[in-house]
């Protein structure tokens, strides 16, 4: 089954400091996308970084960057210098890309890290 | 370029009443999505759309939910009669077709069921 695990619920970080949110899926497909989003409070999933599963190198989106270990199947998101603005919920989701029954496509989310960035 | 509109924001409602929930996804995406997040939870699928087509409804509650886009552009999702556990955010998100790209989402609509 296809499943995406976030462990830690919620996280705290110093303004100005680096966090690493975690994030492990499972699948047995070859081909496949992992995302990151972010959900502030007013409850819009903002997208933030995709990494495909061929790809060699890891994404990076400005302050954000994946830390794809394909052996491992994890995918953790960093955010450097961290800022007030990016206390959220983040979501870590796997998109299928096989198709199952016509799921091609569909996203797979995880339960979510809360962030909390300290002043 | 406007982003996925959804209405109503918030709905509040008494259990076995009927509900609605519209979006409107962005200027030329095909695909629409319909997901159900629940309190503390990530978004689980409720409905795919391929223009006009349901091309995935295989987590949609059919007893009580159903869903339409006619004319491949706006989509409608009901619930009839309401239930309790029903409570939850609704999100609407929309992608060029094919699966294959990013997907955007609306601000997603409030249900409480009292």
């Amino acid at each position: 089954a296809q499943k995406i695990t976030q462990t830690q619920p919620g996280m705290f970080v110093q303004e100005k400091e680096a966090v690493t949110l975690d994030c492990t899926y499972d699948t047995s497909d070859p081909s496949y996308g992992l995302f990151w989003y972010k959900q502030p409070s007013s409850g819009e999933m903002i997208f933030l970084i995709y990494q495909g599963s061929y790809d060699q190198q890891n994404a990076t989106e400005g302050r954000y960057s994946l830390n794809f270990q394909k052996a491992r199947k994890s995918a953790n998101l960093v955010i450097s210098a961290s800022q007030l603005g990016d206390s959220a919920m983040y979501f870590c989701a796997m998109r299928v890309e096989i198709s199952h029954g016509g799921s091609q496509g569909n996203l797979i989310f995880g339960k979510g890290t809360k962030l909390s960035v300290k002043p | 370029e406007a982003g996925v509109v959804q209405s109503p924001r918030y709905k509040i409602i008494e259990k076995k009443q009927p509900v609605a929930f519209w979006c409107n996804p962005i200027s030329g995406h095909n695909t629409l999505y319909w997901y159900l997040q629940n309190l503390g939870q990530g978004p689980e699928l409720l409905i795919r759309y391929e223009n006009e087509e349901a091309v995935d409804d295989s987590q949609l509650p059919k007893d009580r939910f159903s869903a339409e886009r006619l004319k491949g552009v706006d989509s409608t999702l009901k619930i009839q009669p309401a239930e309790l556990g029903d409570s939850a955010v609704y999100l609407c998100a929309s992608s060029f077709a094919g699966g294959t790209y990013e997907q955007f989402f609306g601000p997603g609509t409030r249900l409480t069921v009292l």
